[in-house]
C-alpha cells in the first residue's frame, strides 16, 4: 500500500534558524497537505498544494510540491517558540478514490531558544 | 461554531470491556475518519465513511467497528478483539476531494 516518509523524524533548532522537513511518496498523489500538532493537541491542518512544483507560501512557512508530485517539503525561517510541534504531511494516492489521506510519521521541532 | 466534538476527552477501559468514543461534527461534511495515533508515532487510518449508511476499512480496522446511521454522527467502538488499545483516537471530517481535515480533540484511550 502506499507510504510516506518523513524526514527528519526529530529536528532540533536554534530560535532564529532556519531549517527544512522533507515528505516522500511512494506513490503518486493528487495533492500534498501538511498539518500541524502542537504538544498534548490535535493537528490542524496548514495547507494544501495540488499542482506540479507548486510553491505557497505562510509568512515564514515555505511549502513545495515536486514535480513528480511524489514529494515535499516544508522550509521554516527565522524559527520561533511558536514553531514548536510535529508537522505532518498528508496525501491521497491518484489511485484512491475519495479523499482517503494517507500521513507521515511527522517531524517533531523541538526549538531553543 | 462549526467543528468537530470528540467525548470523552479520557477514557479508561478494563481488559476484555467495549468502549464507544463519540464523534460529532456540525461542518455538514460528507465524509468523516477515525485515525489512531500512538506515542511519538504518526496517524493511521482505521475507518473512514464517505456517505450516510457506508463505511470503509482503513489500514488497522481489526478490533474496532464503526456506524454512519447520521451525517453527523461517526461514533467508533474499540471492542476487546483489539490487542492494544491504549492510543489517542482523532476524528476528522471533510467536504471532499482535495480539501484539508478538521480535526478533533480527540479521545485518550488507556487500558487499566
Amino acid at each position: 500500500g502506499q507510504q510516506v516518509m518523513q524526514i527528519p523524524q526529530y529536528q532540533h533548532v536554534q530560535e532564529g534558524e532556519d531549517f527544512t522537513t522533507y515528505c516522500n511518496s511512494s506513490t503518486t498523489l493528487s495533492n500534498i497537505q501538511w498539518y500541524k500538532q502542537r504538544p498534548g493537541g490535535h493537528p490542524v491542518f496548514l495547507i494544501q498544494l495540488v499542482k506540479s512544483g507548486e510553491v505557497k507560501k505562510q509568512k515564514r512557512l515555505t511549502f513545495q510540491f515536486g514535480e513528480a508530485k511524489k514529494n515535499s517539503s516544508l522550509h521554516i525561517t527565522a524559527t520561533q517558540t511558536t514553531d514548536v510541534g510535529t508537522y505532518f504531511c498528508a496525501g491521497p494516492s491518484i489511485k484512491a478514490a475519495g479523499n482517503k489521506l494517507t500521513f507521515g510519521g511527522g517531524t517533531r521541532v523541538l526549538v531553543k531558544p | 461554531d462549526g467543528g468537530i466534538t470528540q467525548s470523552p476527552k479520557y477514557l479508561f477501559r478494563k481488559e476484555g470491556q467495549n468502549v464507544t468514543l463519540s464523534c460529532e461534527q456540525n461542518l455538514n461534511h460528507d465524509a468523516m475518519y477515525w485515525y489512531r495515533q500512538d506515542p511519538g508515532q504518526g496517524l493511521r487510518l482505521i475507518y473512514y465513511s464517505q456517505i450516510v449508511n457506508d463505511f470503509q476499512k482503513g489500514d488497522i480496522a481489526e478490533g474496532y467497528s464503526v456506524s454512519r446511521e447520521k451525517k453527523e454522527s461517526f461514533p467508533l467502538t474499540v471492542t476487546s478483539a483489539q490487542k492494544n488499545p491504549t492510543a489517542f483516537y482523532l476524528c476528522a471530517s471533510g467536504p471532499g476531494q482535495a480539501y484539508g481535515y478538521t480535526f478533533g480533540s480527540g479521545t485518550r484511550l488507556t487500558v487499566v
